[in-house]
């Protein structure tokens, strides 16, 4: 069964670094998203991307954050000086068209120390 | 904008119970979707069911079912004869039928079904 996949599974970062989280949607869905999930904390949306552009963005999607489609396969979340409080999980989801389910990948558990 | 509470942060029961995890929904759009996740303890979204606004029929998978009631914006969802393998976090959410399509989720409600 096809599936969404992220990399890596667990990443520790030094504040102030630049991090870049990686997601490989399925490969005929054309709808990509970012959530994360602060521990203990509900689901949040970030941004979601169609057509090689952001299609829309949350509050939390600042200037410490852009997304990359780089190849036909690759979608990257790139936080660029992490703070302590993007200590997270990020996630990673997938569509094939609008108004289907949102397929998530299994995560990315980001510790910035 | 769009809001989904789950007013039950834990709900705790023994094995075989049937428990009823509740949803409560709002949003100024008058066609929508709802959506149920299952997180458990390893962490992942697994998707389980997405209902359209415009239909209200209460659907039943096996041991779930899921109860959608336009006029009190709710989606509750309800497992029959619970299991040790039930133990997850579920998060109820929403999503508009515009470009975009992200999700609102709730606050999510922790299960714990003991044997």
């Amino acid at each position: 069964e096809p599936e969404v996949t992220q990399t890596p599974s667990h990443q520790v970062t030094q504040m102030g670094q630049e991090v870049i989280l990686r997601c490989v949607p399925i490969s005929n869905h054309l709808y990509f998203y970012w959530y994360r999930q602060i521990l203990g904390q509900k689901v949040e949306f970030l941004v979601s991307f169609y057509n090689n552009e952001i299609s829309e963005k949350s509050e939390i999607f600042d200037d410490q954050f852009s997304v990359e489609r780089p190849d036909g396969s690759n979608f990257t979340l790139k936080i660029r000086s992490t703070k302590l409080e993007d200590s997270a999980m990020y996630f990673c989801a997938s569509r094939d068209r609008m108004n289907t389910e949102a397929f998530f990948g299994q995560g990315t558990r980001l510790t910035v120390v | 904008a769009q809001k989904v509470t789950q007013a039950q942060t834990e709900i705790s029961v023994v094995e075989k119970e049937d428990v009823t995890l509740d949803c409560v929904y709002e949003t100024r759009d008058t066609t929508y979707y709802l959506f149920w996740y299952k997180q458990p303890p390893s962490g992942e979204l697994v998707f389980l069911i997405r209902r359209n606004s415009f239909d209200e029929q209460n659907e039943i998978s096996g041991r779930y079912s899921w109860n959608f009631q336009k006029s009190t914006s709710s989606f509750n969802f309800t497992i029959t004869a619970s299991q040790v393998v039930d133990s997850a976090v579920y998060f109820c959410a929403l999503s508009p039928l515009e470009a975009g399509n992200m999700l609102t989720f709730g606050g999510g409600t922790r299960l714990m079904v003991k044997p």
